[in-house]
């Protein structure tokens, strides 16, 4: 199974900053998703990080609020820009697995605060 | 677009009890289905899935689901708990094979009393 670094953990951010989430996997993906996971809600599918081309964005979020970087088949970056207390929220790297029977695996999150 | 319904928000069990999760989903073709589970401070593990098949599926930590067609629902079970199993749990259902983006439940937290 693939071994997903995401950095930070956690962060504390003010109000109209933006902060650039890593993720960093131990072998090469060919798929690479961000989620966001609010405050007592479910896990939602922010964008599908592709590699040599831009993200695919879901419905309700859009590549200027969360530009999304995809320079090689082990990593990408997700932006959360001009901040506001509602993008507090723990966000979450996941790529394929190694066969297709295996789907998902999942960074351990990055914990956004904004105040 | 699918959509995953997870019936209870909060389940408080002591050790030794039986645990059920419900899970419905709304989609009318092929769907692939899955439970994780998140420990506290840590990261989602897949708990088992369903592609095709023997419709009860087990899982890892003594955990089984069984998906029923006619119901689109796919519950989780665990015959007798334990402290450890405490945990938030999530459904998820994907559209096919080739299909990677799923969508999940609200998750149930379990907290199980020693």
């Amino acid at each position: 199974s693939a071994v997903i670094s995401q950095k930070p953990s956690r962060d504390i951010c003010q109000r109209g900053t933006s902060l650039t989430i890593q993720c960093q996997v131990d072998s090469q993906v060919t798929m690479m998703f961000w989620y966001r996971q609010q405050p007592g809600q479910s896990l939602t599918l922010i964008a599908t990080a592709n590699q040599g081309s831009e993200a695919t964005y879901e419905s309700g979020f859009v590549i200027d609020k969360f530009p999304i970087s995809r320079p090689n088949l082990t990593f990408s970056t997700l932006t959360v820009s001009n901040m506001s207390p509602e993008d507090s929220s723990i966000y979450l790297c996941s790529v394929e697995g190694t066969d297709k029977n295996e789907k998902l695996f999942f960074g351990s999150g990055t914990q956004l605060s904004v105040l | 677009a699918q959509s995953v319904s997870q019936h209870n928000h909060h389940v408080i069990l002591s050790e030794a009890a039986s645990l059920e999760l419900g899970c419905n989903y709304s989609y009318g073709g092929t769907v692939n289905l899955f439970w994780y589970v998140q420990y506290p401070g840590q990261h989602l593990q897949l708990l088992l899935k369903y592609f095709s098949g023997d419709p009860l599926v087990k899982g890892i930590k003594g955990f089984e689901a069984e998906f029923i067609k006619s119901k689109f629902s796919f519950n989780l079970r665990k015959p007798s708990v334990q402290w450890s199993d405490t945990a938030e749990y999530f459904c998820a259902v994907n559209a096919g094979f080739n299909d990677y983006k799923l969508s999940f439940g609200a998750g149930t937290t379990v907290t199980v009393r020693a």
